[in-house]
């Protein structure tokens, strides 16, 4: 079957790096990507990895090695606003068409 | 450019109701995704159209139905309604289907209570 599996919750101080780790089981891979969910609003899209290795976007960052089935997402100098959801989401292929598979998300408390 | 649009926000209904939700993408964005959210679940997959046709299906019961019409514009049905269908009802628009670096806009989706 197809799954991705990520934390439930993590827990960092305001200023800090904090790792979300992600691994997945699919039957295709085309692309790792990441969105970010704060409470009551919609998922927006932070990332994205197709080859493997590190891509940087400002404070956020995010690697994926294709060998290993294994993604994270980096955040640097952690600010109380970066408090959400996080979901990880393959895509997959079916029947011709690309297909987003998506973690169940973690969430990141960040205290002060 | 006018975001991912979902009406109505909230809605309550009762066991065995149908409802319908809308959706209008950005405009431009001819590909139309539905998702279901509910807490500890991630987002479910339900299915995504494109062009006035359905793509890709998710693994939900024939309950759930949905269309787009020539406008991009989406809808999408859930009949006799069960308690377990409360959740949040996510509407996500792209510029074309089947694009391997296609991102996903997210509308603010629609909370629906069953009681």
């Amino acid at each position: 079957g197809q799954s991705l599996e990520q934390p439930s919750e993590v827990t960092a101080v305001e200023g800090a790096i904090v790792q979300i780790n992600c691994t997945y089981q699919t039957s295709g891979f085309y692309g790792l990507s990441w969105y970010q969910q704060h409470d009551g609003g919609a998922p927006t899209f932070l990332s994205y990895n197709a080859l493997d290795g590190l891509e940087e976007t400002g404070r956020f960052s995010s690697f994926l090695s294709r060998s290993d089935s294994y993604g994270y997402l980096l955040l640097q100098e952690l600010q109380m606003k970066d408090s959400a959801s996080y979901f990880c989401a393959v895509r997959d292929r079916r029947g011709g068409n690309y297909q987003l598979i998506w973690g169940a998300g973690t969430k990141l408390i960040i205290k002060p | 450019k006018a975001g991912v649009t979902q009406t109505p926000r909230y809605l309550i209904k009762t066991r065995g109701q149908q409802v319908t939700l809308s959706c209008s993408p950005i405009s431009g964005h001819r590909s139309v995704s539905w998702y279901q959210q509910t807490p500890g679940q991630g987002l479910q997959f339900l299915f995504e159209y494109f062009s006035e046709t359905q793509r890709n299906k998710g693994n939900f019961p024939g309950r759930f139905s949905g269309r787009q019409f020539s406008n991009s514009r989406s809808e999408m049905n859930v009949s006799t309604l069960e308690l377990g269908d409360s959740a949040l009802y996510l509407c996500a628009s792209s510029l074309a289907s089947g694009e391997r670096t296609d991102t996903q806009y997210f509308g603010p989706g629609t909370r629906l209570t069953v009681l």
